[in-house]
């Protein structure tokens, strides 16, 4: 089956600093990559997506990026702020989600 | 548009006894999945149900059963409860033809 790594599982940043967190895959047939936020008390929420046909995707101060061959994806948050803070998970599909162990992101104001 | 509802909110358990949980989809949605979700860990997918079928299963044993009735909403059935199901358990739903899941509030499970 599908196995998602996620690092790192926590990351400290200062308001406006970028964040970036990595995941990779290990089955060639995953062709949806999401990434979600969790919240304390909220549900989980999809925050951007991208699928294997695409190498890269931007929604405002988020972006994620996908490497097919090395079986790779990334999130990146440009100009965090501490309503940012949260736990982030990666996910691979192909038709099945499966999920990395998550980033606990923290940004200090 | 209702979103995805779960219930019970929270439940506690002892070993040995049996656990339905309950989730109602997006209108609209005919897929749901069912995930386990320890402290500190990710999603772990459980089953998916599509129509009422069950067409995918994550490496969960086989006291973890569930069901879709017509209407797209499901049901997760724990027999035989260890202490180590203790988790929060969330569903989410999707159209059959949209990769895009939509989560409901999830219920958290305690086993004694």
């Amino acid at each position: 089956g599908e196995n998602v790594e996620q690092h790192p599982s926590t990351l400290s940043v200062q308001e406006g600093d970028s964040a970036v967190i990595k995941c990779t895959y290990s089955d060639s047939a995953s062709n949806y990559f999401p990434w979600y936020k969790q919240e304390l008390g909220k549900r989980t929420q999809l925050i951007i997506d991208i699928r294997s046909n695409v190498g890269e995707k931007k929604d405002q101060r988020i972006a994620v990026t996908l490497n097919k061959t090395a079986k790779h994806f990334s999130l990146h948050i440009t100009e965090t702020q501490p309503e940012d803070s949260a736990v982030y998970f990666c996910a691979a599909s192909f038709n099945k989600f499966y999920f990395g162990s998550g980033t606990k992101l923290n940004v200090k104001p | 548009e209702t979103g995805v509802t779960q219930s019970p909110t929270h439940l506690i358990k002892t070993r040995g006894q049996q656990v339905t949980l309950r989730c109602s989809s997006q209108s609209g949605h005919n897929t749901v999945s069912w995930y386990q979700q320890a402290l500190g860990q990710g999603p772990q997918f459980i089953f998916q149900y599509y129509r009422e079928e069950e067409n995918g299963r994550g490496n969960f044993p086989p006291r973890f059963s569930g069901l879709q009735f017509p209407n797209y909403s499901s049901e997760l059935n724990v027999n035989a409860l260890e202490l180590d199901d203790s988790a929060l358990y969330l569903c989410a739903s999707r159209s059959g033809i949209s990769d895009t899941q939509y989560f409901g509030p999830g219920t958290r499970l305690t086993v004694l």
